[in-house]
């Protein structure tokens, strides 16, 4: 079983901030954050990996709180294409090839 | 073009019947994978490869046989086709098991068992 909780379905207004939470409250030392999406009808796509701190690319950010028990992805200008299910996923550093998939986030972004 | 391919996009077989889907990537990446997606749940790793040569099962292998004879191809077959193995299909690579730049997806392929 995935070891993420995340929201069924969020919308968001286009232009504006998505942010898209996930919590992994059992999360282990050893255990990384990875965000993928996928838009309909494609292959999944990276977004953005991090273990304890916060990390930035030219796609999103992700926060995760000092616990680690919990993250945030955010994209700071979202878009229609941005529209897809956003899958949060825990798993090793050293064996990322066993990451377990939820049901993910379904994110429509509205005009 | 450099990138990952799958063949075919659509495929539509008959129950008992043997199928190939083919992967190839033209990164000379090391590690290579096969999911499905089925309605209902998240992608489920098939099999993986570490390198050439090299494979192993995932989550769900039954019915499925892998092979890994070049480094930018990984076939999966289904030696005999049954209805439940109706599904989506994507091929993934990675550079390794931490990659700064996590794994690369195909297009999938769209299976029916019929």
């Amino acid at each position: 079983d995935a070891k993420t909780t995340q929201p069924t379905s969020m919308d968001c207004a286009e232009g504006r901030a998505a942010n898209l939470p996930c919590n992994h409250s059992t999360i282990s030392g050893n255990e990384y954050v990875y965000w993928y999406r996928q838009i309909h009808s494609q292959g999944p796509q990276y977004i953005i990996h991090g273990l304890k701190n916060n990390e930035t690319n030219e796609m999103a950010s992700l926060i995760i709180t000092e616990d680690r028990k919990s993250s945030t992805l955010i994209l700071p200008h979202a878009t229609l294409r941005d529209t897809a299910v956003y899958y949060c996923i825990v798993s090793p550093m050293d064996s990322n090839y066993q990451l377990i998939w939820g049901a993910g986030t379904k994110l429509i972004i509205k005009p | 073009d450099a990138g990952i391919t799958q063949s075919p996009r659509y495929k539509i077989t008959e129950t008992g019947r043997q199928v190939t889907l083919m992967c190839h990537q033209t990164w000379s990446h090391s590690y290579m994978f096969w999911y499905r997606q089925d309605l209902g749940h998240g992608l489920r790793l098939i099999y993986y490869s570490a390198a050439a040569d090299i494979t192993d099962k995932g989550e769900v292998p039954d019915g499925y046989v892998v092979s890994r004879s070049k480094t930018e191809n990984f076939p999966l077959t289904l030696e005999s086709a049954t209805r439940s193995q109706t599904s989506v299909y994507f091929c993934a690579s990675s550079t390794g098991p931490l990659s700064d730049y996590g794994y690369t997806f195909g297009s999938g392929t769209r299976l029916t068992v019929v």
